[in-house]
């Protein structure tokens, strides 16, 4: 099966360094999304990109976190400086529209 | 804004029983696409099933099937025959049937954790 990979899987960092975790989309998919999950918050969205042009990045602290997909096979979300309160497990995703999204298995960011 | 309510924090069914998860929604479209994820404790979101909301027809995958009530905005996810392995987070989401700017997102409940017991 097709999958969304993510790397790295799990990050620890501490507060003040700069963070970049990846994602390659499944091969034709157009549409890329990048999600947060807390306990408090639940699922956020907080970027996507179709045929790799942002359409939202509305969801990110625009001082600290950036969105990009440099080709049709990578995203990446970064964040420069990182905070502790950015501790959460980061989700992409892709598809193609009128179907299901296929998530990754998540990056799980502590920052200390 | 459109909006997902999950009103069961956690549910608990015993092994080969069938358990009924709710889901409500509310948005002023016609057209959308309705969604149940799973996140077992690895973390993966696992597409569960998928409802068309021009579809009168119930969705079914296997032993997973829906009561979608478009009137009352209603999304429920009923599990049969349950196994250990339906031991997850399950998520309702909603996705408007627009394909522009925004609209293709998909808006989260909050989840509902689901027991799976002996």
């Amino acid at each position: 099966d097709a999958r969304v990979t993510q790397t790295p899987r799990d990050k620890v960092t501490e507060m003040g360094q700069e963070v970049t975790m990846r994602c390659q989309p499944i091969l034709g998919h157009n549409t890329v999304f990048w999600y947060r999950q807390t306990m408090m918050q639940g699922l956020e969205l907080l970027a996507y990109f179709r045929n790799r042009a942002p359409l939202d990045d509305s969801g990110m602290p625009k001082d600290r976190f950036s969105a990009e997909m440099p080709d049709a096979t990578l995203a990446t979300l970064k964040i420069q400086p990182s905070e502790p309160r950015d501790s959460a497990v980061y989700f992409c995703a892709s598809g193609l529209w009128g179907r299901g999204y296929t998530f990754g298995s998540g990056t799980r960011l502590t920052v200390v | 804004a459109q909006t997902v309510t999950q009103s069961q924090p956690e549910m608990s069914v015993q092994e080969a029983e069938t358990v009924t998860l709710s889901c409500t929604y509310d948005t002023s479209e016609s057209d959308y696409y309705l969604f149940w994820y799973k996140q077992p404790p690895s973390r993966q979101m696992i597409l569960v099933i998928r409802q068309e909301a021009y579809k009168q027809q119930n969705a079914t995958e296997n032993r997973f099937s829906v009561n979608f009530q478009k009137a009352a905005k209603s999304f429920s996810l009923k599990i049969s025959d349950s196994q250990l392995g339906d031991a997850a987070m399950y998520f309702c989401a909603y996705r408007s049937a627009l394909d522009t700017g925004t609209a293709s997102k998909l808006t989260f409940g909050t989840g509902t954790r689901l027991q799976v017991t002996l």
